[in-house]
């Protein structure tokens, strides 16, 4: 089955700064890479997700990138606000994310400091 | 708009009684539905998915189980519960098809003691 690697556990950034979290999955059939932002008590939230045939997805302060022959895609966040910190999931899943389920990361807990 | 719902919130329940949680969809039709497990500070651990009314399809082997007796109903039950049954419930759903993105319900946190 898939195996999903996240890092770094944890990432602490000055505000104003970027952070980048980073995955890697196994099964080069996965086609869909979400990745959620998680408050603490709370759900997580989708923040962003990016198909197979794309390299790069944006919205506005956050974008993700892919590369598939590395097996590999990021989570970049540019001008880190408080409200940023929280624990993020990459996930990966086959079959565009379909009826099988994600198989997540082990999560990123972004703290910005003032 | 779509909503998903779950209850109970929170649980405390001792080691040996039955669960029983529930999870329900609004404003869509034949969803995908997920059992995901989070134990503290630790990542989701996918535990049921079910395609439609009846089926079920089992990630890890435990002593939980799950059902969909209808379509917008995600059940999640066990006949006796464990000290490390303790955690996060969480419930998603995603559209019929390949369209892939899931949407989590607000979860119960269970507490076994």
């Amino acid at each position: 089955g898939e195996n999903v690697e996240q890092h770094p556990s944890t990432l602490s950034v000055q505000e104003g700064d970027s952070a980048v979290i980073k995955c890697t999955y196994s099964d080069s059939a996965s086609n869909y890479f979400p990745w959620y932002k998680q408050e603490l008590g709370k759900r997580p939230q989708l923040i962003i997700d990016i198909r197979s045939n794309v390299g790069e997805k944006k919205d506005q302060r956050i974008a993700v990138t892919l590369n598939k022959t590395a097996k590999h895609f990021s989570l970049h966040i540019t001008e880190t606000q408080p409200e940023d910190s929280a624990v993020y999931f990459c996930a990966a899943s086959t079959r565009g994310g379909g009826a099988d389920g994600l198989t997540f990361g082990k999560g990123t807990h972004l703290i910005i400091q003032p | 708009s779509q909503t998903i719902h779950q209850w109970p919130a929170t649980l405390v329940q001792p080691v040996g009684s039955p669960l029983s949680l529930e999870c329900t969809v609004e404003g869509t039709s034949n969803p995908n539905l997920y059992w995901y497990r989070q134990a503290a500070g630790r990542g989701l651990q996918l535990l049921f998915y079910s395609v439609g009314i009846g089926q079920i399809s089992s990630e890890v082997p435990q002593n939980l189980s799950a059902s969909r007796p209808q379509d917008r109903q995600f059940i999640l039950s066990s006949k006796k519960l464990l000290l490390s049954d303790s955690g996060f419930y969480l419930c998603a759903w995603s559209s019929p098809g390949t369209s892939g993105t899931q949407y989590f319900g607000p979860g119960t946190r269970l507490l076994v003691l």
